[in-house]
């Protein structure tokens, strides 16, 4: 099983600012299967990146996915106030694993 | 649009069977998705379950495979969950779940149901 280490826990910025957090797997994610998901309190996870830099349809040009073999990050480039959630990114290379989440907090 | 709702009881004793329907809204369970249940427990964190397709082909995840059983009905156009000999580590809420599109890799959850929180004890 790839296990995914999502880091940092929470992170705390202004509305404005860039947020980078990343997913590291504990072994290769083959062929990009890596994906992202917002869920916002008492909703369910919303898809935000497949592929491992694939917009979902209707997602915002400010999110944006990146990365390889172990090392993947979701960059928010210019933080919303309702982009206050927490953020799972999810490999689909070897069975179908989640991270823990990394919360976003807007000052 | 599609939309998925699950249903089912909330309050599941130790070592009885936990079962869960999602009815599925705006889609037809025939198309060629894949259909699936993923659960979210404090403990655990978000964890896939399994997936199905109306042909029947089911995927599910290891851990749980020897005590999950997912199937379709096509005629009233949803699909179930059954996890057998459930302990206190299955509390959870379970959301239903559909594949984002047909070009898309089945793991790629598009759609979600509300969620249902089905709790074990007795």
């Amino acid at each position: 099983e790839i296990v995914l280490t999502q880091s940092p826990g929470t992170l705390s910025l202004s509305p404005g600012e860039r947020a980078t957090l990343s997913c590291r797997a504990s072994q290769s994610v083959t062929n990009s299967y890596l994906a992202w998901y917002q869920q916002k309190p008492g909703q369910a996870p919303r898809l935000l990146i497949h592929a491992v830099s694939s917009r979902a349809a209707g997602i915002p040009d400010r999110f944006s996915g990146s990365g390889s073999g172990t090392d993947f990050t979701l960059t928010i480039s210019r933080l919303e106030p309702e982009d206050s959630a927490v953020y799972y990114c999810q490999q689909y290379a070897n069975s179908w694993t989640f991270g823990q989440g990394t919360k976003v907090e807007i000052k | 649009q599609v939309q998925l709702q699950e249903s089912g009881p909330g309050l599941v004793k130790p070592s009885e069977t936990l079962s869960l329907i999602c009815n599925v809204f705006g889609d037809s369970i025939t198309n060629a998705y894949y259909w699936g249940w993923v659960r979210q427990s404090p403990g655990k964190g978000l964890e896939w379950i399994g997936t199905i397709r109306q042909s029947g082909t089911t995927y599910y995840n290891p851990s749980l495979s020897s005590r999950v059983t997912m199937s379709v009905d096509s005629s009233k156009n949803q699909f179930s969950l059954k996890l057998t000999s459930v302990t206190a580590a299955d509390t959870a809420l379970y959301f239903c779940t559909r594949q984002f599109g047909s070009g898309s890799h089945p793991a790629v959850l598009g759609y979600w149901g509300q969620g249902t929180l089905v709790t074990v004890s007795s």
